[in-house]
């Protein structure tokens, strides 16, 4: 069980286009996602979190604009980089916890591969 | 702010021995400690886990300790196989509030034939 499905495994945009990345919690409910960042070798960088029917909290750093979050049901929560740029190539992982239960595992996605052309 | 640390940053063993990693949290108000394993391409997996109240948990091959005085926890895999390798984090989370997990910088994990 609890089983987060994450889609396009990976994408190649040219610069200046927008992309969404989709998050599913396929087989329970989660008021809550987060979506991170991972570069090569490196540890998985909060972006935000995502939280249904509201909007999503920002991490020191990201630009709202530029990353935009939409939860509009317990089960789906997207990313939207827009008019990416090379930097933003990078790994975007997603995550969600069943429902609010404290103490419990986070679920994650297998990740977006983005690159930006 | 919250951190978690990690150690070693690379570790490599041959197989069929132990592999240990460590983990020191810094907000005392800490009460899970999850372990992750990220293979290459992929999303981390949980792999074992364990709350505030308990000293120790072992999972066959894996196990994971906790001193809640020095703010420490391992991770412990016994007669490790080639497909343990991977990459290793740690993490630190509160039961309350808005469910933020702080993570370990990770630990490259080969295990050689």
């Amino acid at each position: 069980g609890a089983v987060v499905s994450q889609h396009p495994s990976r994408v190649i945009c040219k610069s200046g286009t927008s992309v969404k990345i989709e998050c599913r919690s396929l087989d329970f409910q989660a008021t809550t996602m987060f979506w991170y960042r991972q570069f090569p070798k490196q540890s998985l960088m909060l972006m935000a979190t995502s939280n249904e029917g509201s909007k999503a909290t920002y991490e020191q750093g990201v630009e709202k604009d530029k990353f935009l979050i939409n939860h509009a049901s317990l089960t789906l929560s997207t990313l939207t980089v827009t008019s990416a740029h090379p930097e933003d190539s990078s790994f975007y992982i997603c995550s969600a916890k069943v429902a609010a239960r404290v103490n419990s595992p986070l679920h994650f996605g297998n990740g977006t591969r983005l690159t930006v052309t | 702010g919250e951190n978690v640390e990690q150690h070693p940053s690379t570790l490599s063993v041959q197989e069929g021995d132990s592999a240990v990693i460590k983990c020191t949290y810094s907000d005392s108000a800490s009460n899970y400690f999850p372990w992750y394993k990220q293979e290459l391409g992929k999303g981390p997996q949980l792999i074992i886990d364990i709350r505030s109240n308990v000293g120790e948990k072992k999972d066959q091959r894996i196990a994971v300790t906790l001193n809640k005085t020095a703010k420490h926890f391992s991770l412990h895999i016994t007669e490790t196989q080639p497909e343990d390798s991977a990459v290793y984090f740690c993490a630190a989370s509160r039961g309350t509030g808005g469910f933020k997990t702080i993570f370990g910088a990770g630990t490259r994990l080969f295990v050689k034939a």
